[in-house]
């Protein structure tokens, strides 16, 4: 079975420090895709930064990074100089097959 | 180009009650989800659909039902609502290019 591990239920930094955001995930697929999405209070589900398996450079998407360590599987989210509008929950996919494996959520909380 | 809309917003029923959930999307996907999404909790698959005619089960099927009589609709039906089924729900869709989804800004359904 495939699955998806977010470990820290809850973060909070202060206004333009970064914060790394972890995910695990578990999968026996040679392809597959690894997403981050963002939800924030108004509920709407936002792509924040997608990584495609096979490509060995980890995605960027102006503040936001990933680092993608594929034999740990372990696919953090970096973000740089975060602002008050990142405040959301952050929700790591395993995309496969057509299918998103989603984690439990991080909710990130910046303060200003 | 709207991406994706969900009717209605919010809904409040009666334990018994039935009603329809209406998706629609605008791009010409192939594949649409529902999904249910809990207090504190992540997303949660209904039913999926992987072209016009076709439907098929998720993690949580009991109690729902889907129809995809036209490429760019998929309804979420649920005969005889529960309280268990108050949640807020959202809709996708995804095309062939990558395992990517785009969301709808979900319902709200809350069952008495």
């Amino acid at each position: 079975a495939q699955t998806v591990t977010q470990s820290q239920p809850e973060m909070s930094v202060q206004e333009a420090e970064t914060v790394t955001l972890s995910c695990t995930y578990d999968t026996s697929e040679n392809n597959y895709y690894l997403f981050w999405y963002k939800q924030p209070p108004s509920r709407q589900m936002i792509l924040v930064i997608r990584q495609e398996a096979y490509k060995q450079q980890n995605a960027t998407e102006n503040r936001f990074s990933v680092n993608f360590q594929k034999a740990a599987k372990s696919f953090s989210l970096k973000i740089s100089d975060s602002q008050l509008g990142d405040t959301a929950m952050y929700f790591c996919a395993l995309g496969s097959n057509y299918q998103l494996i989603w984690g439990a959520g991080t909710k990130l909380i910046i303060k200003p | 180009n709207a991406g994706v809309t969900q009717t209605p917003k919010f809904r409040v029923l009666k334990t018994g009650q039935s009603m329809t959930l209406l998706c629609a999307q605008d791009m010409n996907h192939e594949y649409m989800y529902w999904y249910r999404q809990d207090p504190g909790m992540g997303l949660r698959l209904i039913h999926y659909s992987v072209g016009e005619g076709t439907t098929a089960k998720g993690e949580v099927p009991d109690g729902y039902n889907v129809s995809r009589l036209k490429k760019q609709n998929f309804l979420l039906g649920l005969e005889s609502a529960a309280p268990s089924q108050t949640s807020v729900y959202f809709c996708a869709s995804g095309g062939l290019a990558d395992n990517e989804q785009f969301f709808g800004p979900g319902t709200r359904l809350t069952v008495l």
